[in-house]
């Protein structure tokens, strides 16, 4: 099974600032890599698939990058709905499998 | 739009079944896959398993193998995610989440969660 390692697992942020979230692939998975935003007492939301490919309706101060085994998730500036919790997944095998997830909190 | 919509929380006993449902609409729903996730109180995102809605194909994390049952009705657009055996540790948000047909693809709708709780 691949094993998804995020770091940081905490972060203190101010509004305004930039962010760079990092997701590590215990081997290859190409470009198979998904983003998600939760926030508490909510589903997961889908932000960006294909390493870097922008969901609908996301707004553009998120971005990922990346490939094969190290990936990035930005964001460009910081706004006060995006305190929340990260996840990577890979997506390339089964069992898919999510990363322990980055809590952004505000500084 | 697209919409998935859960069954209520739960309480069961250590030994008992729950069966989660996942209601479906704004789309095919045969054209999409069906994948279960759960989340333990405070935890991290753990894949349960899939369900092709086309055919009824399942694949199931290993861990959960002979106790978790993943099926559809194709005539409700429904998805249906029951575990047996509960144990305390199985406490959890249960989420169902779409799936694309083409492989790798990610989790693009989510139902709004399901609470079960399992306590003697």
């Amino acid at each position: 099974d691949i094993q998804m390692t995020q770091s940081p697992s905490s972060l203190s942020a101010s509004v305004g600032d930039r962010v760079t979230i990092t997701c590590r692939a215990s081997q290859s998975i190409s470009s198979y890599l998904n983003w998600y935003q939760q926030k508490p007492g909510k589903a997961p939301k889908l932000l960006i698939y294909a390493a870097s490919s922008l969901q609908s309706g996301v707004p553009s101060r998120f971005s990922g990058s990346g490939s094969g085994t190290d990936f990035t998730l930005t964001i460009s500036s910081l706004q006060p709905e995006d305190f929340a919790t990260y996840y990577c997944q890979q997506s390339y095998s089964t069992p898919c499998s999510f990363g322990q997830g980055t809590k952004l909190e505000i500084k | 739009q697209v919409q998935l919509v859960q069954s209520g929380a739960e309480v069961k006993k250590p030994g008992a079944s729950v069966k989660v449902s996942c209601k479906a609409s704004g789309y095919t729903f045969t054209s999409y896959g069906i994948s279960w996730v759960r989340q333990a109180p405070g935890q991290g995102l753990e894949w349960m398993g899939w369900i092709s809605a086309y055919n009824g194909n399942t694949n199931y994390a290993q861990k959960l193998q002979g106790r978790v049952t993943m099926t559809t009705d194709t005539s409700t657009s429904t998805a249906y995610m029951e575990l047996r055996s509960l144990r305390s540790d199985d406490t959890a948000v249960y989420y169902c989440a779409r799936e694309g047909a083409v492989q790798g693809s990610p989790f693009d709708y989510w139902g709004q969660g399901t609470l079960v709780t399992v306590s003697s």
